[in-house]
Parts: structure tokens; C-alpha cells; sequence
């Protein structure tokens, strides 16, 4: 059974940075592109960044370009966020999710419950 | 506001079927393939249709997809109780900022 169970969500200040992590387990990690996609309270689904296989691509949303950085450590099978510079506008619940494809995609075939990121002070 | 335009909410009654729609672009839905994807209250999102029509194991039958040109849809047949959640589609945007997009989302609801 394919499981992805993120942590490192929390409450903080705007201009402090956060780093998310995702604990992949039920599928061979290191054949599969990863995702981090966000919803907002109330709001719908945005994707925030995409990783390859073997990291050798990658992409980020408009919204979070040079402040963010998605990273993966197939050894460990985990994904990582690491969000700088936050904005109140960061707000949401960000959800790791594993791609149906070695090379990132738009289709997503696993979600994880979601780590909530509360930018606040 | 969304790359990709859906209506904001639809609705049915039990049994009836219902479809959403998904409007792009040539630089999206025109030239990739089209998802779609289920949310329903108070979880994570699932995949409902893949490669524009394309059924994940499990997904029943009643549900479908189409694309044509630069718009895709979902249609909803035998419209259950259970049906009722978010649905939102997704593309490949091969733009200058190569990236996935979503869909503003579709609240169904079952009158």
C-alpha cells in the first residue's frame, strides 16, 4: 500500500523559513517523480514543485520561485520543502504527492493527508 | 485566477448525469493530456481519470473523460449521493515556466 506521510508543518512568522519532509514507503521511491501541491483554506489546489526520478529535473510554480526548493533523498525514500522568505499567502495545507511517471507530470496518482503551513505573527 | 477555467459549481439529482467542464489553452489542454481528480469532503484528493479518458483500477465505470481541442470534460453517469465532492482537472503547461496546472475546482452537489 503506497503511503506518503508528510511533517514539519507549523505555525511562523512571515520572512522565517520552514522545511517540510515526506516519508514515502509502499513503492520503489527511486522510479517515481514526486510533487508538492498546496490548498489554501477554502481554496482549491495549486501545484508548488515537482522533482524527477533522479532529481535531474525540476519545477516550481511562479508563486514560489526562488524561495522555495523541493530536494529528495531516494536513500532515505523522502521528499523534502524547503520554504524561505514566507508570506502570509503561503498559508495551506501542502500535500506530498507521487507522480504515475518517472519524469514529473500532471498526473498524480498518490496524495498524502497534507501538512498544514501557517504564516502568521 | 486559474490557468484552467471550470465552472464553479454543478448539480444533479440521483441517477442523473452530470458533466464539468475544463477549459485551456493551446499551451496546456491543446497540446497534453488531461486529468481529472476527486475531492471529497475533508480529504486528500484522488485520481479519477488519467490521459484525458482513462480509468485508474477501481474507479467505476460511470465515470469518464473527454477532450477536444483546448477544452476536456468529466461526465458523471448514475449520479449517487456519494458523488458529491470537488473535482478538478489538470494539464501540462508547456508555457515559458514549464508546470503543472489545476483547475479552479467544481463543487458537485446531489440534489
Amino acid at each position: 500500500e503506497v503511503q506518503l506521510v508528510e511533517s514539519g508543518g507549523g505555525l511562523v512568522q512571515p520572512g522565517r523559513s520552514l522545511r517540510l519532509s515526506c516519508a514515502a514507503s509502499g513503492f520503489t521511491f527511486d522510479d517515481y517523480a514526486m510533487h508538492w501541491v498546496r490548498q489554501a483554506p477554502g481554496k482549491g489546489l495549486e501545484w508548488v514543485s515537482g522533482i524527477s526520478w533522479n532529481s535531474g529535473s525540476i519545477g516550481y510554480a511562479d508563486s514560489v520561485k526562488g524561495r522555495f526548493t523541493i530536494s529528495r533523498d531516494n536513500a532515505k525514500n523522502s521528499l523534502y520543502l524547503q520554504m524561505n522568505s514566507l508570506r502570509a499567502e503561503d498559508t495551506a495545507l501542502y500535500y506530498c504527492a507521487k507522480d504515475y511517471y518517472a519524469g514529473y507530470s500532471s498526473t498524480i496518482d498518490y496524495w498524502g493527508q497534507g501538512t498544514l503551513v501557517t504564516v502568521s505573527s | 485566477q486559474s490557468v484552467l477555467t471550470q465552472p464553479p459549481s454543478a448539480s444533479g439529482t440521483p441517477g442523473q448525469r452530470v458533466t464539468i467542464s475544463c477549459s485551456g489553452s493551446s499551451s496546456n489542454i491543446g497540446s497534453n493530456t488531461v486529468n481529472w481528480y476527486q475531492q471529497l469532503p475533508g480529504t486528500a484528493p484522488k485520481l479519477l481519470i488519467y490521459s484525458n479518458n482513462q480509468r485508474p483500477s477501481g474507479v467505476p465505470d460511470r465515470f469518464s473523460g473527454s477532450k477536444s481541442g483546448t477544452s476536456a470534460s468529466l461526465a458523471i453517469s448514475g449520479l449517487q449521493s456519494e458523488d458529491e465532492a470537488d473535482y478538478y482537472c489538470a494539464a501540462w503547461d508547456d508555457s515559458l515556466n514549464a508546470h503543472v496546472v489545476f483547475g479552479g475546482g467544481t463543487k458537485l452537489t446531489v440534489l
